[in-house]
């Protein structure tokens, strides 16, 4: 298994629609989580970062983590063109390997007007 | 203007032909890394760096090298460059690995 693994993409939804980027992970990944954005040609940017089981929301984003589960997700409301974007899930490793980050491959996201 | 910073933006190099690829942040930063991003493969972190004298290895750090002489500083040097290092690479830095991590503009690299 991967250690950080995103959902098979491209995703596409229409504007307004909630989309859903779902990440699953190992167990060598197992503290720190987190989401970045990055637009086609740009450097990858924060979302949002989550460390506890449960929901985060901000704004128009909540991430989600379970960890007896191993899958993190980040659902976006109203979804705008401007989302469109490449979207990768992180996770830092933790206990020993502390400071160690993996990225998943990323999901492309398509919001369509 | 809180940054981070890479030179050069675009390389294209020989095979065998030592390189050195700088990184520098202005924002007193702890923690820096070093990024590679290939087409499907996303992000692979090749070393990181926790302060000053210490690094670790990332997912993929054979064929280079780094160090850590001052915080600001984390140069990523490839000392025999290889096709397979033809790659877009990223600087890193945050105020700890649990943190938010700033990114440099990127590094286009082509290895000939």
């Amino acid at each position: 298994q991967k250690e950080v693994e995103q959902n098979s993409g491209p995703l596409s939804v229409p504007e307004g629609a909630i989309a859903s980027l779902n990440c699953t992970y190992s167990d060598r990944v197992s503290q720190s989580f987190f989401w970045y954005r990055q637009y086609s040609g740009k450097s990858p940017e924060l979302i949002m970062s989550i460390y506890s089981n449960g929901d985060k929301e901000d704004g128009r984003f909540t991430a989600q983590l379970n960890k007896a589960s191993q899958y993190v997700s980040l659902l976006i409301r109203d979804s705008q063109p401007s989302d469109s974007a490449t979207y990768l899930c992180a996770g830092e490793a933790g206990g020993t390997s502390y400071g160690k980050l993996t990225f998943g491959q990323g999901t492309i996201l398509t919001v369509h007007p | 203007e809180a940054q981070v910073t890479q030179n050069p933006r675009y390389l294209i190099t020989v095979t065998g032909k030592k390189l050195t690829v700088t990184c520098s942040q202005n924002m007193n930063h702890e923690y820096m890394s070093w990024y590679r991003q290939d087409p499907g493969l996303g992000l692979r972190q090749i070393y990181y760096s926790m302060n000053v004298e210490v690094t670790d290895k990332g997912d993929v750090p054979e064929g280079y090298k780094v160090s850590r002489k001052e915080k600001r500083n984390f140069p990523l040097i490839l000392e025999s460059p290889s096709p397979n290092q033809t790659s877009l690479y990223f600087c890193a830095s945050s105020l700890s690995a649990i943190y938010e991590q700033y990114f440099g503009p990127g590094t286009r690299l082509t290895v000939t």
